[in-house]
């Protein structure tokens, strides 16, 4: 079946630094979506992709969708601390969302 | 406009009990999402409504798990009778519709099951 694999599972890193996590899905993607969540908190949206090879850019964050629509990557640059929080990638397919395991970002001041 | 609504926010059961769990959308979202997230894990989506009508159920356990969306507005999960597995947060989301758009996640129930 549908399967969204995301790695990290976990980064630290130091203010400053950047982060990058990735997702990868067995089958082609209609569109992706990102969330955050924050701990103890529920996920929020961060920017949708539907375009094969599309880049998005907010502030200091940077989204690609993959030429074959299968994976995608979220790239934050210097990194601060209210960055913290769990990264989720979401495939959509089938007008279903297949949600990836999340990356957990910690971020040392 | 209003976010999603979800009650109660944290429960605890013993195994073998029933629970209920009710959600309010956005006000005319179409979409409305049930997910299970267990610790550690990402959301998995259990049911999903278009209206009151079911759109796609198939991960949802149904010899203990039922939702439903009377009237195409609030819905409600049930778990009968819940297993120590259950333990999770269950979110609710909706979407404008089916087509492009972000999902708007309420705050969630922590459930704990004994």
């Amino acid at each position: 079946g549908q399967q969204v694999m995301q790695i990290p599972q976990y980064q630290h890193v130091q203010e400053g630094e950047d982060f990058t996590t990735y997702c990868n899905s067995s089958t082609t993607l209609s569109n992706i979506q990102w969330y955050k969540q924050r701990p103890g908190g529920h996920p929020v949206f961060l920017i949708q992709l539907v375009k094969s090879g599309e880049v998005k850019k907010q502030k200091r964050l940077t989204f690609q969708f993959g030429e074959a629509k299968k994976n995608s990557s979220l790239h934050i640059t210097a990194t601060q601390t209210t960055d913290v929080g769990t990264y989720f990638c979401a495939g959509y397919n089938f007008n279903k969302f297949y949600f990836g395991s999340g990356t957990k970002l910690n971020v040392k001041p | 406009e209003a976010g999603v609504a979800q009650s109660p926010r944290y429960k605890i059961i013993e195994k073998r009990q029933s629970v209920a769990f009710w959600c309010n959308p956005i006000s005319g979202h179409a979409t409305l999402y049930w997910y299970q997230q267990i610790l550690g894990q990402g959301p998995k989506l259990l049911i999903q409504f278009q209206n009151n009508g079911v759109v796609d159920d198939s991960q949802l356990p149904k010899d203990r798990f039922s939702a439903e969306r009377l009237k195409g507005v609030d819905s409600t999960l049930k778990i009968q009778p819940a297993k120590l597995e259950d333990s999770a947060v269950y979110l609710c989301a909706s979407r404008r519709d089916r087509g492009l758009g972000e999902q708007y996640f309420g705050p969630g129930t922590r459930l704990t099951v004994t």
